[in-house]
Order: structure tokens, then C-alpha cells, then sequence
């Protein structure tokens, strides 16, 4: 039980470059959620998925799309990359979307020059 | 929106001591964890909290929900325990989208 995982763990981009990043669970949860950390501070939601074929927007959701592409897989697509994108971004999922533990993963740290 | 606040923001502790971490927010909330993120930068579970008091070990947690704070209690603290600890919450009646708090950095010394 590999709980939550994301690809890659580390990837440099030049200004607007694309990239996906891939995430997935094997939980068998409901809910999936894309976060991203900058220096210092704590984590921001970008979009989540309450469930399979639902996506919405979180607090920070410009420049970014995502993808649930099944119940197990949840992917974070940045189409035109830019500095401000450099952060580390997380992946979680938890059973619901409402008052539910969310586990997550080990984080992709993303660089963009 | 609402806000998380954390206190204090950095934290040096001789190992074996003893201290506590308070989460602040300012409205009804229906989830409420405790992080620890290592120096690795891994986030760990370490309590789903949204009421009431839970122990792990060395570890306990608090909450308050009508007074709208929460406690994390370390004892006996250990080099291991060192990183940043950040609260979330979601507010109530709504979708489990996680508001951190700035988190409190704790380092140990032997």
C-alpha cells in the first residue's frame, strides 16, 4: 500500500515550458487535492476533486489546470510555466470531502528559470 | 476568509523538554490536523482534531471548537522532532479544502 504518490520528485522548467504533474492513490478515496508551498509559509489549495469526473478551483487556482482522470489519478498541468510557478506542490486525497483525514504525498519540487 | 494562526513561530528546545504549539482560527471549522513536515520536507499525519483531545505517544492534541483553538502538546522532545508543525482547518458546511496556518518551526538540540 503505496498510500499517495506523484512524479516527478524534482523537475526544471524554462519559462513557458509545460508540464504535467502526475499524481495517484491507492486508497480507493473519493477526494484529491492539488497544494502548492512556497518558502516559509504554508500550504495553499490550487484545485481539488471531491470526486471521480468533479474538479474545482482552491485559493490559487491561475495557471493551472487539472485532469481526474479516474478514481485513482489526479493530474496538475501547468501549460505556460513562469517563475512564480517555482514552489513545491503536493498532492492529497482523503475518503470524503468533508470532515476527513487527507494524506499526502511526498511532493514534486518544480524549479522554473 | 478565515484565519489560521500559529504560535510561536520558531521554537529552539533542549532535548527532553517539554512544550506546546496553539492554532488560532477564526470560524467554525469541521476538520482540523496537525502536520509534522521533517526536514526532508515529508508531510506526516499526526492528528485529525476537529474536537476533543487524542494522545500518540509523546504527542497529544486539543481542541476547543467553541473557543477556536487548538493545542499540540510535545513531551520529552527528541532530535527527531525537529521541522515546521502546521495546523489546517476547513471551515464548516463546506468542501475539505485545507487552510494552513504559517506553521511553527521547532528545532531540538541534544
Amino acid at each position: 500500500n503505496a498510500g499517495v504518490t506523484q512524479t516527478p520528485k524534482f523537475q526544471v522548467l524554462k519559462t513557458g515550458q509545460s508540464m504535467t504533474l502526475q499524481c495517484a492513490q491507492d486508497m480507493n478515496h473519493n477526494s484529491m487535492y492539488w497544494y502548492r508551498q512556497d518558502p516559509g509559509m504554508g500550504l495553499r489549495l490550487i484545485y481539488y476533486s471531491a470526486s471521480e469526473g468533479t474538479t474545482d478551483k482552491g485559493e490559487v487556482p491561475n495557471g493551472y489546470n487539472v485532469s481526474r482522470l479516474n478514481k485513482r489519478e489526479f493530474s496538475l498541468r501547468l501549460e505556460s510555466a513562469a517563475p512564480s510557478q517555482t514552489s513545491v506542490y503536493f498532492c492529497a486525497s482523503s475518503v470524503g470531502n468533508a470532515r476527513e483525514t487527507q494524506y499526502f504525498g511526498p511532493g514534486t519540487r518544480l524549479l522554473v528559470l | 476568509g478565515i484565519q489560521v494562526e500559529q504560535s510561536p513561530p520558531d521554537l529552539i528546545l533542549q532535548e527532553g523538554a517539554n512544550s506546546t504549539l496553539r492554532c488560532n482560527f477564526s470560524d467554525s471549522v469541521n476538520n482540523l490536523q496537525w502536520f509534522h513536515q521533517n526536514p526532508w520536507g515529508q508531510l506526516i499525519n499526526l492528528f485529525y482534531i476537529p474536537s476533543g483531545t487524542k494522545q500518540n505517544g509523546r504527542l497529544s492534541a486539543t481542541t476547543v471548537a467553541t473557543e477556536r483553538y487548538s493545542l499540540l502538546y510535545i513531551s520529552s522532545s527528541q532530535t527527531t522532532d525537529s521541522g515546521v508543525y502546521f495546523c489546517a482547518v476547513a471551515l464548516s458546511g463546506g468542501y475539505n479544502k485545507l487552510i494552513f496556518g504559517a506553521g511553527t518551526r521547532l528545532a531540538v538540540h541534544p
